[in-house]
């Protein structure tokens, strides 16, 4: 069956340390995987969108990789700070969908 | 120029009731998608209208049905509610051509109880 997961609930750094969350996905070939950063009581906002072919997207202190041999992207946050305590949430495009997995929660404390 | 918005944010039905959402898509956008997300878990695909037509349908039951007007908003109805459509219901709105390999725009949702 088709699957994406996402590496734990809950994902607890300190401030300044690099944030590292996993996404995994099994019998899919999507053509484009993107990263969303919710929080509470709020909708979905986009933050990388990374294509097959590309193994790296980078963005301010936000990286993203894309492995489509491990089936496996990883959303790095660098200099992490309180401030990116969220969920993050990342999403398959395949060929007329879009699948989400279920979500990161990360907490950086001071 | 505004961004997707979505009333109203919080509605308390009982079983049985019908309701009705309501979506405005960010300004330019052609495309209305809906999304349902229970607590905890990513949001799940509903359905998606371009043109006034449904275009594409999750799994999910006929009981979900939408609809969008010449303007590009959208509503959601839900008839027959049971305890577990319990959930935020997400909008999110993108041009057509664009739909999945570009940034979805999403509202910040209707959050729905069902008692």
């Amino acid at each position: 069956s088709q699957k994406i997961e996402q590496n734990s609930e809950a994902l607890n750094i300190q401030e300044g340390k690099t944030a590292t969350l996993t996404c995994n996905y099994t019998n899919y070939s999507p053509a484009y995987l993107q990263w969303y950063r919710q929080d509470p009581g709020r909708g979905p906002v986009f933050l990388l969108l990374i294509r097959e072919n590309e193994k790296e997207k980078r963005k301010e202190r936000l990286k993203v990789t894309f492995d489509t041999t491990l089936k496996q992207s990883l959303f790095h946050i660098t200099a992490s700070q309180p401030a990116d305590s969220a969920t993050y949430l990342c999403a398959l495009t395949v060929p007329n969908d879009m699948r989400f997995g279920a979500g990161t929660r990360l907490t950086v404390k001071p | 120029d505004a961004g997707v918005t979505q009333s109203p944010t919080h509605l308390i039905k009982t079983r049985g009731q019908q309701v009705t959402l309501r979506c405005s898509p960010k300004s330019g956008h052609d495309t209305v998608s809906w999304y349902q997300q229970a607590l905890g878990q990513g949001p799940q695909f509903i359905f998606q209208y371009y043109e006034e037509e449904e275009r594409q349908r999750g799994n999910f039951p006929d009981r979900f049905s939408g609809h969008q007007f010449p303007n590009y908003s959208s509503e959601l109805n839900v008839n027959a509610l049971l305890l577990g459509d319990s959930a935020l219901y997400l909008c999110a709105s993108s041009f057509l051509i664009d739909t999945y390999n570009s940034p979805l725009h999403f509202g910040n949702g209707t959050r729905l109880t069902v008692t």
